[in-house]
């Protein structure tokens, strides 16, 4: 499809596991945002990339969470020794489909829902 | 600390009924987003607005944004069963940088 892919779509791992979920954006989509949701809340914000570069990490909760985008197309979150507070949907979203294009108007992926026991 | 706040959490309203819902902060946006999300699903943009002051309509839903571009509020006229889901407001300061989301207004109309 067209769309922002994610997989896995569930995820179960047991504590002290690594996990990597992947995310295929947008072709031709020059941002790529991964985010942290609770239900019924607002996404939160971890980690950023322009092209191959990641331009923000503030919101990655610890060192144990990191993200690639190498080709600067499909990106890679993944979290280290996993703790059950790790336990959430992680979604992606990509946005820009030119370099130049202002707006930061962002398409969501189904999301990867993560289970930590 | 939401850096943008949206009111009410909560609304559950019968159909026919008209509601608005609030997000503010005291920042200045470049722009403004607004999402709508259902159960098991990403967000969905609906409209970004740009200009301070700016009104942009889609169908039964009116979204406005603040002059000082601070502020913005969405209206639902004649609510339906098929409003329903989670909205979202998301500011953007500058060209480049992230977008900030409000906590979110989860909206149910009952028939």
């Amino acid at each position: 499809g067209a769309g922002v892919s994610q997989s896995p779509r569930y995820k179960v791992t047991k504590r002290g596991q690594d996990v990597a979920l992947r995310c295929d954006p947008i072709s031709g989509h020059v941002s790529l945002y991964w985010y942290r949701q609770a239900l019924g809340q607002g996404p939160e914000f971890l980690t950023y990339f322009n092209y191959e570069a990641q331009q923000d990490k503030s919101g990655l909760p610890n060192d144990r969470f990191s993200a690639e985008r190498p080709e600067g197309s499909i990106s890679t979150l993944t979290i280290q020794r996993t703790e059950q507070r790790d336990s959430a949907m992680y979604r992606c979203a990509s946005s820009r489909p030119l370099a130049g294009r202002v707006r930061n108007e962002q398409f969501f992926g189904p999301g990867t829902r993560l289970t930590v026991l | 600390t939401q850096l943008l706040e949206q009111s009410p959490q909560f609304l559950s309203i019968q159909e026919g009924e008209n509601l608005t819902v609030y997000c503010n902060s005291s920042s200045v946006f470049s722009s403004l987003q607004w999402y709508r999300q259902e159960p098991g699903e990403g967000p969905v943009l609906l409209v970004t607005v740009v200009t301070g002051g700016e009104v942009k309509k889609l169908k039964r839903l009116t979204f406005q944004f603040g002059d000082a571009r601070k502020d913005s509020s969405l209206h639902i006229t004649a609510a339906q069963p098929g409003d329903t889901g989670l909205y979202l407001c998301a500011g953007e300061w500058e060209y480049g940088n992230k977008l900030v989301f409000g906590a979110g207004t989860i909206l149910r109309v009952k028939s």
